[in-house]
């Protein structure tokens, strides 16, 4: 599997715009890339996932360099909420989207 | 519409007893994929489903571990003899037939090997 490199821990201030990075200099013509978050104790929730050009949608942005090397997930305007560990996967669409998580960054969001 | 339903929600066992956990997904979805998560190893795919049928169990520990999605609307992950490593949270998640596999998960179910 492409793998993805994340920072282990990010903060932001409420109401302030966050920008959490991701790395897939592996990544192949055919993997999507996908974003997870987690709030403790609950399972793992979709956010976002794209190709190749800049996804919108009521959650969150995601944007994607031109050589898809690597990607940002926005969040607009953090809230106490969006706490979260927040995971940068890629999926193969040939394969079944077989993938695998690291270990993501941890979003702390301070009032 | 509900989402991916997992049961039990908690469920403590002693060594050595059988250990069955149910999924079901979300109604539509063809996908299925069962995963745990621990804080040594964090979240790992065990197996994959599609259409009913097993796709990929190479994330399967150990003979001990068995899944089967006798239906679209059913699945179990068995454990026997349950073993105080396999204790961690797993979970389900299924996607839909007509996207890129985005995974919706259900609310897990914490293991506890005694």
């Amino acid at each position: 599997d492409a793998k993805t490199t994340q920072p282990n821990s990010m903060e932001s201030n409420e109401e302030e715009p966050v920008h959490l990075p991701c790395n897939h200099s592996t990544i192949s013509g055919t993997d999507y890339i996908h974003w997870y978050r987690q709030l403790p104790s609950q399972g793992p929730e979709y956010v976002i996932h794209g190709l190749t050009s800049n996804v919108n949608n009521r959650m969150a942005s995601l944007a994607i360099a031109e050589d898809r090397k690597s990607s940002t997930l926005i969040l607009h305007r953090a809230t106490l909420r969006d706490a979260a560990v927040y995971y940068c996967i890629l999926r193969d669409n040939t394969n079944a989207g077989k993938s695998t998580f690291g270990d993501g960054t941890t979003l702390t969001v301070k009032p | 519409d509900a989402g991916v339903i997992q049961s039990p929600r908690h469920e403590v066992t002693e060594m050595g007893q059988e250990v069955t956990l149910r999924c079901k997904p979300i109604s539509g979805h063809n996908s299925l994929f069962w995963y745990r998560q621990t804080m040594m190893r964090g979240l790992e795919l065990l197996i994959y489903f599609n259409n009913n049928v097993p796709i990929d169990d190479s994330g399967m520990p150990e003979d001990r571990f068995s899944a089967k999605m006798p239906n679209a609307s059913f699945s179990t992950l068995k454990i026997q003899p349950s073993e105080p490593r396999d204790s961690a949270v797993y979970f389900c998640a299924s996607s839909p037939p007509r996207g890129h596999y985005e995974q919706y998960f259900g609310p897990g179910t914490r293991l506890t090997v005694t």
